[in-house]
């Protein structure tokens, strides 16, 4: 399996709180992806890194932030959670070339009520 | 149209049956495509990338249509093990992998 570690596995917390999840790799990858997943949607991008302080918006990045001081770790924080955002998120790791795949996180189960 | 389209299922077949997906997909200009597996509150894993060509590996096998902008998935003699949502995955580059999924295809194989 790819080394991707998320942390924590399962939170749950209230609305208005701040939340951030941990994506650590050890594959040394450029790239680092933060996704959620619904029933019906299938997965969907919040934001990307190509690298180091380097990083971008997704599809549905409203509501978060991400943040990378270091190649292998990846933060996705909620400022301020809202129960929309009670989702299960996956972070993934992927290399420059498009021919090759992403590997996937364990996932973070969060919950906001 | 969704940039990429699967049937939700249930497929429900019996041991040892033969079940093929389609996928179809809407940008011509789609580079990779993948099939991944996702068991219930597992993270997606990757169960093989699709060539022009067409691939297989072991019992599955994948094909790519581009003139219909469709790829498929066969799995022959069925497994229960088998039993989970497959993910099509449809790749563009450009700056970044833009990677766009599909919703899965449920797969029940039944003793």
């Amino acid at each position: 399996d790819a080394g991707i570690t998320q942390s924590p596995r399962h939170k749950v917390t209230e609305t208005g709180t701040p939340v951030t999840l941990r994506c650590h790799q050890t594959e040394n990858h450029r790239y680092m992806y933060w996704y959620r997943q619904d029933p019906g949607h299938g997965l969907r991008l919040i934001h990307y890194s190509y690298g180091v302080k380097d990083t971008d918006k997704g599809e549905v990045s409203d509501g978060y932030s991400v943040s990378r001081s270091k190649t292998e770790d990846f933060l996705l924080t909620l400022e301020s959670a809202t129960s929309s955002q009670t989702s299960v998120y996956f972070c993934a790791i992927g290399r420059t070339d498009s021919n090759q795949p992403q590997h996937f996180g364990d996932g973070t189960r969060l919950s906001i009520l | 149209r969704k940039e990429v389209e699967q049937d939700p299922g249930p497929f429900n077949v019996p041991e040892g049956a033969t079940v093929a997906f389609n996928c179809t997909y809407s940008n011509s200009a789609s580079q990779s495509f993948f099939w991944y597996r996702q068991d219930c509150r597992k993270e997606p894993k990757l169960l093989m990338s699709v060539y022009s060509s067409g691939n297989e590996d072991g019992r599955f096998t994948a094909q790519l249509n581009r003139a219909s902008q469709y790829i498929s998935l066969l799995i022959r003699d069925s497994k229960l093990s088998d039993s989970a949502t497959y993910l099509c995955v449809v790749t563009l580059s450009g700056g970044y992998q833009k990677v766009t999924f599909g919703t899965g295809t449920k797969l029940q194989v039944i003793p």
